[in-house]
């Protein structure tokens, strides 16, 4: 059973550019959510998607967009790249069912720096 | 509102000594509780969870964690700690139900001396 999977692992984009990061969620996941993690720091939430919407949103610019498609799988977009994006972007999968405390699986992440 | 401190950036302790790492939480509603292991350049690993019930709570590798309400604390501990413990733990908090939007500390660094 795979577990959450992103791509790409490294990139490296010019300031000014756009990105697209990937996610297939584990097996059986249907919810979505991306964490930023900048460097010495904590992941910071940046979105969550369910039923392909957007469902939660943390403190990002609207140059952070996303997508969830009906496989479950999820794209991050990031428009207008600046070198402060420059992080590990964790893709994390969970199912929102009605069992509560579902546990949530992180993926290994996609680094992306910014020059 | 939820939020989350780690007391300690940096941790060193002896091989075979006791592993304590510090989470203090904020949360204004029953909160679940996390310990999450990150080796470099790797994601986030699940160590342990609080949800309900129990408050002491048994990980992987020989870690556990206990839940103090009354100190609004989930402290992580390990008896003795081995050298592959050496990582960056990061303690965190949801709330209840299916679609968790979890709130991470800034993390604790691990050392482990031999």
């Amino acid at each position: 059973d795979a577990g959450v999977t992103q791509s790409p692992t490294h990139l490296i984009k010019t300031r000014g550019q756009q990105v697209t990061l990937r996610c297939s969620p584990k097996s059986g996941h249907d919810t979505v959510s991306w964490y930023q993690q900048a460097l010495g720091q904590g992941p910071q939430f940046i979105f969550q998607y369910y039923e392909e919407e957007e469902r939660q949103r943390g403190n990002f610019p609207d140059r952070f967009s996303g997508h969830q498609f009906p496989n479950y799988s999820s794209e991050l977009n990031v428009n207008a790249l600046l070198l402060g994006d420059s992080a590990l972007y964790l893709c994390a999968s969970t199912f929102r069912g009605r069992s509560s405390g579902n546990t949530i699986y992180f993926g290994e992440g996609s680094w992306l720096t910014v020059v | 509102a939820q939020s989350v401190t780690q007391l300690g950036s940096h941790v060193s302790v002896s091989e075979g000594a006791l592993v304590l790492l510090r989470c203090n939480y904020s949360s204004s509603v029953p909160p679940y509780l996390f310990w999450y292991v990150q080796y470099p350049n790797q994601g986030l690993q699940l160590l342990l969870k609080y949800t309900t019930g129990a408050t002491l709570v048994k990980g992987i590798n020989g870690f556990e964690a206990e839940f103090k309400k009354s100190e609004t604390s989930f402290h992580l501990t390990k008896p003795s700690a081995h050298m592959s413990d050496a990582a960056e733990y990061f303690c965190a908090v949801s709330s209840s139900g299916g679609y968790q939007k979890v709130t991470f500390g800034t993390g604790t660094k691990l050392q482990v001396i031999p």
